[in-house]
């Protein structure tokens, strides 16, 4: 099956740092997502990004899917940031099944 | 408009028992996926429902189970509970003509096996 490895796996930052995590993925894919998963385990959809770049406030994301890989920036950190990032992607249409990267664990300090 | 919801928030059940958790999707769609999330490790695919139908399954054993009914909700049944089931059980919803397949997650069911 497809691998998707993230890094850094963890990351502390100063509040109003910038970041910029890494997601490899070893196949192509047709959909790939970043999500956020606060410290209560709710995941929140950040991105719907297979390509290109997308920018939503503080938050900016770029996929080149060519070379199998995805960035997603958070600029000026603030501590409601912390927590886990993950990426998800999936293979060819009627194969729906996010898989998951390992994911990166961010702690912003005040 | 509703998001996905979960119940119970949390279940404590003991070795050999059985759980049932429910997931209800945001209307309109019709896919509903089930990952596992043991504690500080990553998502693991589970089930994905759509129009009624188990359309893929992850690589977990035959007592893990589901359904999805004609409202499109989804129940997931655990038989003969082991320690190891214990984890955040996280459903998600899409509506799979979109083009888009975005998923939506709900706030996840905690497991506790004794």
């Amino acid at each position: 099956g497809i691998q998707v490895e993230q890094s850094p796996p963890d990351l502390i930052l100063q509040e109003g740092a910038n970041s910029t995590l890494r997601c490899n993925f070893s196949d192509s894919v047709n959909n790939l997502q970043w999500f956020h998963q606060n410290p209560w385990g709710q995941l929140i959809n950040l991105f719907y990004i297979p390509s290109g770049t997308k920018q939503n406030g503080r938050l900016s994301a770029t996929t080149v899917a060519t070379e199998r890989y995805s960035l997603l920036y958070i600029s000026s950190s603030q501590t409601t940031d912390s927590g886990v990032y993950f990426c998800a992607v999936s293979l060819n249409f009627g194969n729906e099944k996010l898989t998951f990267g390992t994911g990166t664990r961010l702690t912003i300090i005040p | 408009e509703a998001g996905v919801t979960q119940s119970p928030t949390h279940l404590i059940k003991t070795r050999g028992q059985q759980a049932t958790l429910r997931c209800s999707p945001i209307s309109g769609h019709t896919s509903v996926y089930w990952y596992q999330q043991a504690l500080g490790l990553g998502l693991q695919f589970l089930l994905w429902y759509d129009e009624g139908e188990e359309r893929n399954r992850g690589n977990f054993p035959p007592r893990f189970s589901g359904r999805q009914f004609p409202n499109y909700s989804s129940e997931l049944n655990v038989n003969a509970l082991e320690l190891e089931d214990s984890a955040l059980y996280l459903c998600a919803s899409s509506q799979q003509w979109s083009g888009a397949n975005v998923l939506t997650f709900g706030a996840g069911s905690r497991l506790t096996v004794l």
